[in-house]
């Protein structure tokens, strides 16, 4: 059973569109973040969400704006996509805002063209 | 903003050898993990630590959490090919996951 899921696993896409990934945990997390990757490797947080609210908003343009439908799901959206944005993004999940044990999904490597 | 730093950021060795790498901080920490992410795979959680003095082992890796609460270390001993990766550690100053950050990671490559 995977843990944490994250779909699409590539996207390449032109400038300018509109994406969306989505994941999903299948814990029973109660928290859930997403992460970008960039070609450095270096991991750094973008949002983080503890039973569909909003907790971690570091700054991102808002062109990203994630959404949790549940405490299961959380999406991230992309308008406007631009070439910086190229990045693999990572989600990922924890039991409750207490714990800082992550869990992390395969990532989703997004190539903006 | 918090920053941490690993060393060192990169490193080849011979399989069967023995590993250390190092995570410091200029900021005191209250928890420190250390995550392992393969290549096109996401980091996995290998060893959390909670308390200063700390050390915890898990399997052939070990890692100590500082008494100055500003670094933290992770052994590996014995190294073999599947110890290849980026090894990350991740800063937790309070235990409600609201303020963390990662390391830019150390890469191991195991020469066989």
């Amino acid at each position: 059973d995977t843990a944490v899921s994250q779909t699409p696993k590539y996207l390449v896409t032109q400038m300018g569109n509109d994406k969306s990934i989505k994941c999903e945990q299948n814990l029973g997390h109660d928290t859930m973040y997403w992460y970008k990757q960039d070609s450095k490797k270096f991991l750094k947080i973008m949002f983080s969400y503890n039973n569909k609210e909003l907790i971690i908003n570091e700054t991102v343009p808002n062109r990203f704006s994630p959404k949790s439908p549940d405490k299961a799901h959380l999406n991230l959206h992309i308008n406007s996509l631009e070439l910086g944005d190229s990045a693999v993004y990572f989600c990922a999940s924890s039991s409750r805002v207490a714990d800082n044990e992550q869990f992390f999904g395969p990532g989703t490597r997004l190539t903006v063209l | 903003g918090q920053q941490l730093n690993q060393s060192p950021q990169s490193m080849f060795i011979q399989e069967g050898e023995d590993v250390s790498m190092n995570c410091t901080s200029s900021s005191i920490f209250n928890t420190w993990l250390w995550y392992k992410q393969d290549p096109g795979e996401g980091p996995v959680l290998l060893i959390a630590l909670y308390k200063a003095g700390e050390l915890t082992s898990n399997g052939r890796l070990t890692a100590q959490f500082g008494i100055t609460r500003k670094d933290s270390f992770l052994n590996i001993s014995a190294s073999i090919p599947s110890d290849v990766g980026i090894y990350f550690c991740a800063g937790f100053t309070d235990n409600y996951g609201q303020n963390f950050v990662f390391g830019p990671g150390t890469r191991l490559s195991v020469l066989p």
